[in-house]
């Protein structure tokens, strides 16, 4: 079946490092990608999506590229700021005509930005 | 105002008790899930509901059930409460004629002793 895979956190970094959280999929068929964060007490709100090979999602800094190739999905920001620290899931929905909009998401990768 | 809203925000209950979860949303979306969250675990499908009339498994409804009163409101039930569910709980709704965006309430923490 579909799943997604999110490297272990959780992520300590200095304010203006550089952030790669890693993301690897499994699925049938051509699905969307999507990445969300979750601030503390929040629930979850999108940060950026692609819903097709090579499309290049981007947000508030954040950017991720739909690698069809390697089956892969990283979020990248080039410095961040404390205000990132939060919770940050992968998550695909299936393609095709017969999708029903389910997500699956991947464990989460907690990142901590220290000043 | 928050467009989708989850009632209470906090629960602790007793083994065996029944509790119910609401959640509205004024987005007018089709669509409405029940998720949960655990520890290293990532969301869970509960629920999903595409309209009043149609209500599907997730893939772990045991123990779990839903009702869909209107368009706006989605409701789980958790009949006889157990540990194991002991969970942060979240609705979210899409729109299906439209993009792909979930969009998710503040979520209910929900402690079952």
């Amino acid at each position: 079946g579909n799943s997604v895979t999110q490297m272990e956190g959780p992520v300590t970094l200095s304010e203006e490092a550089f952030l790669t959280i890693n993301c690897t999929y499994t699925a049938t068929g051509y699905p969307s990608l999507f990445w969300y964060v979750q601030y503390p007490g929040e629930g979850l709100q999108l940060l950026l999506k692609a819903t097709k090979a090579d499309d290049k999602g981007s947000n508030k800094g954040f950017e991720a590229t739909y690698r069809k190739e390697t089956t892969s999905f990283h979020l990248e920001k080039g410095s961040v700021q404390v205000s990132d620290s939060a919770v940050y899931f992968c998550a695909l929905k299936e393609g095709g005509s017969g999708n029903t909009g389910k997500l699956i998401f991947g464990q989460g990768t907690t990142l901590q930005v220290k000043p | 105002d928050a467009d989708v809203t989850q009632t209470p925000r906090n629960r602790i209950t007793k083994t065996g008790k029944r509790i119910m979860l609401e959640c509205s949303q004024t987005k007018g979306h089709d669509r409405m899930y029940w998720y949960r969250q655990d520890p290293g675990l990532g969301l869970r499908l509960i629920y999903y509901s595409f309209d009043v009339k149609d209500i599907n498994k997730g893939e772990i409804s045991d123990g779990y059930s839903v009702s869909r009163q209107a368009q706006a409101k989605f409701s789980l039930s958790l009949e006889s409460a157990i540990p194991n569910q002991t969970a942060l709980y979240f609705c979210a709704t899409s729109d299906r004629g439209g993009p792909d965006t979930q969009y998710f309430g503040p979520g209910t923490r929900l402690t079952v002793l």
